[in-house]
């Protein structure tokens, strides 16, 4: 099975930074590649799809790129709201794999 | 709206079987182009798909669950259901229904395993 990782597992970065997290397969999953945001106590929500669909009502500060193995989840503009933790998960054919997640927090 | 709602019973004795409820509600009219899948996250970790299933196609579950899981979708009653065997504390957890993507057009439905709608989750211990 296709293994998904995330780096960094947390960050830190003050409000109006740029974050980016990258998520890796062990395989190429095309672009069958969501990421996720989980704020604390919260359900998950979908961000993104198909690796660089913003889905919709997601602020435009969020955005993702890749294809094959190697993605990118970048917010370009932190916000308190941010605080969360995000997950990629590949959805190109079962198991449909999330990534251990990555923790944002503010400086 | 389309809501999803868990249900079940918060407390399981270890090696019984888990059994959940998700009822789907708000768009019923257009729930059987959709798939449906159960996900789970233990305390303070991360999150963990348990499989998916539609009324009509295949139903794909975890290689690490696969032997003690069972999803159903019943489209007479909107419900989508989770039955895990023998569960251990291993298996406490926030449970976690969602619906799948889909692209419906006039001609064809083409369904993607991301999760586009979640319920709000239901949490359930494993211990006697």
């Amino acid at each position: 099975d296709i293994q998904m990782t995330q780096s960094p597992s947390s960050l830190s970065a003050s409000v109006g930074d740029r974050v980016t997290i990258t998520c890796r397969a062990s395989q190429g999953i095309s672009n069958s590649l969501a990421w996720y945001q989980q704020r604390p106590g919260r359900v998950p929500q979908l961000l993104i799809y198909a690796a660089s669909t913003l889905q919709s009502g997601v602020p435009s500060r969020f955005s993702g790129s890749g294809s094959g193995t190697d993605f990118t989840l970048t917010i370009t503009s932190l916000q308190p709201e941010d605080v969360a933790t995000y997950y990629c998960q590949k959805y190109n054919r079962a198991p449909f794999t999330f990534g251990p997640g990555t923790k944002v927090v503010i400086k | 709206q389309l809501q999803l709602q868990e249900s079940g019973p918060g407390l399981v004795k270890p090696s019984e079987t888990l059994s959940l409820s998700c009822i789907v509600s708000g768009d019923s009219k257009n729930s059987s182009y959709y798939d449906w899948g159960w996900i789970r996250q233990s305390p303070g970790k991360g999150l963990e798909w348990i499989g998916s299933t539609s009324y009509s196609g295949p139903t794909f579950y975890n290689p690490s669950l696969k032997s003690r899981v069972s999803i159903s979708k019943d489209a007479s009653t909107s419900q989508v259901s989770l039955r895990l065997s023998s569960v251990t504390a291993a298996d406490t957890a926030v449970y976690y229904c969602a619906r799948h993507g889909a692209r419906v057009t006039t001609i064809a439905v083409v369904r993607f395993y991301y999760m586009d709608v979640w319920g709000k989750g239901t949490a359930v211990t494993v211990s006697s």
